[in-house]
């Protein structure tokens, strides 16, 4: 495995069902960061790990709730969704640097019905 | 006013030419800057990063930073039908810390053959 790989690729849930998407870095990055990337939209940042700590909450509602259990690995699990969350969900790696550039994963896309 | 703007196209190109793509920032401050290539249904990947006022070429890439202006561009030489994909500006604002990367919302290229 090399880069930043997601899972699932594609997920379809229900308002009341509980998921996690998964992220795995193998760059040996010390930053991750989860991006939300809705149509016509900006991509959003929505939480930043730094060595495995939260160092940033963009506002994100209590729906969302990340985990990273250590600097190579990053979870968002998912819990009573609405619609309007179907978005694609990006993660993404760095290292600690002022000029540290970001590399994405594929992405996981999610449908909420 | 939003912290990245670009111009969200389309923009049609005809193959051979050079493609002029945009971005405009808000925070004066901001020292990186990156254009990301996404194709449709995949994840953003970088292909340009800049930090100092001036040009950098990177093969058919020219990224083009104006801090006094809070301009940044990015030139494609010689066009191809492969380089059809939106293109997102990224910028590091000072002032929000220094790993929060704020995207534009892209700009739609098409290269016609």
């Amino acid at each position: 495995e090399t880069g930043v790989t997601q899972t699932p690729r594609h997920l379809v849930m229900g308002m009341t069902n509980k998921k996690s998407l998964k992220c795995e870095q193998h760059l040996g990055h010390n930053a991750m960061y989860w991006y939300k990337q809705s149509a016509k939209k900006p991509l959003e940042l929505m939480f930043v790990y730094n060595f495995k700590e939260q160092t940033e909450n963009n506002s994100v509602p209590s729906r969302f709730s990340p985990e990273c259990p250590n600097s190579s690995h990053l979870f968002l699990h998912l819990h009573t969704l609405q619609p309007e969350d179907s978005a694609l969900y990006l993660c993404a790696s760095s290292q600690l640097t002022d000029t540290g550039e970001l590399f994405f994963g594929e992405g996981s896309r999610l449908t909420v019905l | 006013q939003k912290e990245v703007e670009q111009n969200s196209g389309p923009l049609s190109v005809p193959e051979g030419a050079i493609a002029s793509l945009n971005c405009t920032y808000s925070d004066r401050g901001s020292q990186s800057f990156f254009w990301y290539r996404q194709y449709s249904g995949k994840s953003p990947e970088l292909i340009m990063s800049i930090y100092s006022n001036g040009d950098k070429e990177d093969g058919r890439f020219t990224a083009q930073l104006n801090k006094a202006s809070q301009y940044v561009s990015l030139l494609i030489r010689d066009s191809q039908p492969s380089d059809s994909a939106t293109y997102l500006c990224a910028v590091r604002p000072l002032l929000q810390g220094a790993q929060k990367l704020v995207f534009g919302q892209g700009t739609r290229l098409t290269i016609n053959p």
